[in-house]
């Protein structure tokens, strides 16, 4: 069983719609990440958590929330889906281990939702 | 402005060639600096992590090199072979989160 599974892998939707993507993980990390990846751009962080009561924006977090349901659960939500947001989406964890910064822990990715909005 | 650039172009190489790729990035100061691979239609797998004070790192078939001043790392895959067919990220660690390249696509012949 994959360690992080994200849910759905694939959606079609349309302009306006809320969607919800959902992630969970068995990796027991505190740290958790949601990334949209665009052809030629990279990965962009959206929204980041270091633990069940801390919520962080990342660097394009407009048109997007999340929730922290619990130390496993990190979802993200588009409130009123847009054609821009078509792209994939991948979230992440990692270890907060002994060293604080993000830089030195290994990220671990789910294998991405696929996202359409026509 | 901050940037991370990978080669634009993807690398075709035969079977057993080394395969180099380049990360350059500007206005990081990055304290470590990470490699992934991205097969198509999975999230990224992490590869190796290098320290600033590292020169150079080897895992198996696969060597990173880090230089500060030159604000440059190189991904080197030796005796490469088809299985490295693949797309690898470079990414920066920078105050809150790492900052991630768009990625070199490898295909290797065989």
């Amino acid at each position: 069983d994959a360690d992080v599974t994200q849910t759905p892998r694939n959606r079609i939707t349309k302009t306006g719609k809320r969607i919800m993507l959902e992630c969970s993980q068995t990796k027991g990390h505190d740290r958790m990440y949601w990334y949209r990846q665009d052809p030629g751009l990279g990965l962009r962080l959206i929204y980041y958590s270091f633990d069940v009561k801390d919520i962080n924006k990342g660097e394009i977090s407009d048109g997007y929330s999340v929730s922290r349901q619990a130390q496993a659960k990190f979802s993200l939500s588009l409130e009123s889906a847009i054609p821009n947001q078509t792209a994939l989406y991948f979230c992440a964890t990692s270890d907060s281990g002994t060293v604080g910064p993000v830089g030195y822990q290994p990220q671990h990715f789910g294998d991405g939702t696929r996202l359409s909005i026509l | 402005s901050q940037k991370i650039e990978q080669n634009s172009e993807a690398l075709n190489i035969q079977e057993g060639k080394t395969a180099t790729l380049t990360c350059n990035y500007t206005n990081y100061s990055p304290a470590y600096l990470q490699w992934y691979r991205q097969d198509p239609g999975r999230g990224p797998v992490f590869l190796l992590l290098i320290r600033e004070n590292e020169k150079e790192k080897r895992k198996e078939r696969l060597k990173v090199t880090f230089d500060t001043t030159l604000k440059q790392s190189l991904f080197h895959i030796t005796a490469s072979q088809p299985a490295d067919s693949a797309t690898y990220l470079c990414a920066l660690d920078g105050d809150y989160k790492l900052s991630f390249g768009a990625g070199t696509t490898v295909t290797v012949r065989a």
